[in-house]
């Protein structure tokens, strides 16, 4: 049963344009978000998040969305960059005792073009 | 020093070797973590240590054993293997309580014969 979801494998934006990946979540629960961005051969990398309090959070070129009312998250990245190719995950957790317990989308893999 | 090390990057072994892989962080974190990453498919966690003590166990078959001497050390002890257990293996480590991010490795890369 997978709590989070990225429902496009892929995508392809053209460099200077704007990139949005997006992310669903089923469990109303989950109370912190974040994106990740990985390369081949490397860890994913913590890229930003958001708290449920909160429905949006900026950083540079990077702003996530959060809707809570439809549970859904994106992740928008303007303008792309050719360095911005990479797998993106999302993830959602909720506090679990003493740890936070991160459930994560698939994967979506961005390409963008020069 | 990178934030968190995993040793060795590859290692293909045969179904019935016994191997280790080992996670060091240096982030001062308190909590670590190992997910399993097969193909096309969402990071699986496998085991929480908080505190030095394993506070999550996911159902992962016997032939995983974490061990995890102090908050700095993890290590995930394989033996008898099976094919499906070939995937990229992560380990992360986060400040706990709080809502903060997991900082990740660059994980193993284990191929069972």
């Amino acid at each position: 049963d997978q709590q989070v979801k990225q429902n496009s494998p892929s995508l392809s934006v053209q460099e200077g344009r704007i990139s949005i990946l997006n992310c669903d979540y089923t469990n109303s629960m989950f109370d912190y978000f974040l994106w990740y961005k990985k390369y081949p051969a490397e860890g994913p990398t913590f890229l930003i998040s958001i708290s449920s309090i909160k429905d949006k959070n900026e950083d540079g070129r990077f702003t996530v969305f959060l809707n809570k009312s439809a549970k859904h998250l994106s992740l928008h990245i303007v303008p792309s960059q050719p360095g911005d190719s990479a797998v993106y995950f999302c993830a959602a957790s909720k506090q679990r005792d003493n740890f936070n317990k991160f459930y994560f989308g698939s994967g979506t893999k961005l390409n963008v073009k020069p | 020093e990178t934030g968190v090390t995993q040793t060795p990057r590859h290692l293909v072994m045969g179904m019935t070797n016994k191997k280790s892989l080992k996670c060091e962080q240096h982030l001062g974190h308190n909590a670590m973590y190992w997910y399993k990453q097969s193909a096309k498919k969402p990071l699986e966690l496998m085991f929480v240590y908080s505190l030095e003590e394993r506070v999550e166990n996911n159902s992962v078959p016997s032939r995983f054993s974490p061990e995890c001497p102090n908050s700095s050390h993890l290590f995930l002890h394989l033996h008898t293997l099976q094919p499906e257990d070939s995937a990229l293996y992560l380990c992360a480590s986060s400040q706990e309580p709080d809502n903060q991010p997991q900082h990740f490795g660059d994980g193993t890369r284990l191929s069972i014969l």
